[in-house]
């Protein structure tokens, strides 16, 4: 079985510009969730889709936003990039049945700002 | 709300030695409690969860972690320390606070393996 897969690897942007990190779940989760792990703020919570709908956020800026598509991927779109977006972006999926679900991990996009 | 404390932020044990990682968790729901492990430039790996079958949990890789209710505490232990257990270690509570279902995450214990 596929883990949950996660493109490009790494990413290397400028301050202003617009990422884009694609997640692909594993197969059967309609459930994914975005974190971010940066240096020293540890692993935080950014947004949970599920049915192609956002469930929740965590406290990140409007300019972070994303999608969930028909086949449940997994679109985080970052706008108007600034040097504290430099982390690594993890994406995990579960099955939708409550909070005793565990969520699987990627291995995540780095993400970095010059 | 709920939060994780994790006392140690990086723990050094020699090898054949007895693994311990300490967790505190603040929740006002019944947790659900996890612990994953992150090898260098990888994502997360679920070691175990308790999700309140059991108060003592197997794991993966030899590790085990007991749920104790009155220390709200969920300590991570393996009898035998290798050398391919050198890695961070993460616990991280979840809980149908308005459905949100996010894990919320402890800071971290790096741990280190001595030969």
């Amino acid at each position: 079985e596929a883990g949950v897969t996660q493109s490009p690897t790494h990413l290397i942007k400028t301050r202003g510009q617009q990422a884009t990190l694609r997640c692909s779940p594993i197969s059967g989760h309609t459930s994914v969730y975005w974190y971010q792990q940066a240096l020293g703020l540890g692993l935080q919570f950014l947004l949970w889709y599920d049915e192609g709908e956002e469930r929740n956020r965590g406290n990140f800026p409007p300019r972070f936003s994303g999608r969930q598509f028909p086949n449940y991927s997994s679109e985080l779109n970052v706008n108007a990039l600034e040097l504290e977006d430099s982390a690594l972006y993890l994406c995990a999926s579960s099955t939708r049945g409550g909070s005793n679900q565990p969520q699987h991990f990627g291995d995540g996009t780095r993400l970095s700002i010059l | 709300a709920q939060s994780v404390t994790q006392l140690g932020s990086h723990v050094s044990v020699s090898e054949g030695a007895l693994v311990l990682l300490r967790c505190n968790y603040s929740s006002s729901v019944p947790p659900y409690l996890f612990w994953y492990v992150q090898y260098p430039n990888q994502g997360l790996q679920l070691l175990l969860k308790y999700t309140s079958a059991a108060t003592l949990v197997k794991g993966i890789n030899g590790f085990e972690a007991e749920f104790k209710k009155s220390e709200t505490s969920f300590h991570l232990t393996k009898p035998s320390a290798h050398m391919s257990d050198a890695a961070e270690y993460f616990c991280a509570v979840s809980g149908s606070q308005g459905g949100s279902e996010k894990l919320v995450f402890g800071k971290g214990t790096k741990l280190t393996v001595n030969p």
